[in-house]
């Protein structure tokens, strides 16, 4: 199993600002992946994150507006640019799992909300 | 395209009883299949998934779910609930064990006392 922990765990921005949130993994880890929870809304993935590649963004998401970084196996950011109150939700890491039967394990999540 | 139904977007079951949990997919192959569950205020947490093998998987805190190919199913079962059990329950889907995941709308599970 990895355990994921996530800074900061929630925050309160002003529109037009950005926002950095970290996801780091105890292991070294291949995949890493961000998905956003809107208010009564499930998961979404923004985009898939492999070190030493450029982060693959879903439909509907852009690297202006969500830029990720991933400098090594076990640490990712994503940014939250240009905010407005439309992305207030819960943003997630996963990463995958390190054996053949393992599952993505998920970090507890970073709550926004943007005024 | 891979899609998740869940059909029901509130259940309430009375503590004791038993409990299921719709979940219908869309995808060309077999599929990897996940329930999680996520409690209020709390992060995402699997219960069980499916990869292969037998069609019935047991899970963490009493579930089991069954994965039912010529339906497309992978219902979340439960024979007898727990006040701690309300929370919401997200149905998943995916390509691979380390593919993206595709999850459902989520159903909220009430418990009544």
């Amino acid at each position: 199993s990895a355990v994921i922990s996530q800074k900061p765990s929630r925050d309160i921005c002003q529109r037009g600002t950005s926002l950095t949130i970290q996801c780091q993994v105890d292991s070294q880890v291949t995949m890493m992946f961000w998905y956003r929870q809107q208010p009564g809304q499930s998961l979404t993935l923004i985009a898939t994150a492999n070190q030493g590649s450029e982060a693959t963004y879903e439909s509907g998401f852009v690297i202006d507006k969500f830029p990720i970084s991933r400098p090594n196996l076990t640490f990712s950011t994503l940014t939250v640019s240009n905010m407005s109150p439309e992305d207030s939700s819960i943003y997630l890491c996963s990463v995958d799992g390190t054996g053949p039967t393992d599952t993505q394990y998920f970090g507890p999540g970073t709550r926004l909300t943007v005024l | 395209a891979q899609s998740v139904t869940q059909p029901d977007i509130h259940i309430t079951v009375s503590e004791g009883a038993s409990l299921e949990l719709r979940c219908n997919y869309s995808y060309g192959a077999t599929p990897y299949l996940f329930w999680y569950v996520q409690s209020p205020g709390q992060g995402l947490q699997l219960l069980l998934k499916y990869f292969s093998g037998d069609t019935l998987v047991q899970g963490i805190k009493g579930f089991e779910a069954e994965f039912k190919r010529s339906q497309s199913s992978f219902n979340l079962r439960k024979p007898s609930v727990h006040w701690s059990d309300a929370a919401e329950y997200f149905c998943a889907v995916g390509a691979r064990r380390d593919d993206k995941i595709i999850f459902g709308k989520g159903t909220r599970l009430h418990i009544l006392p």
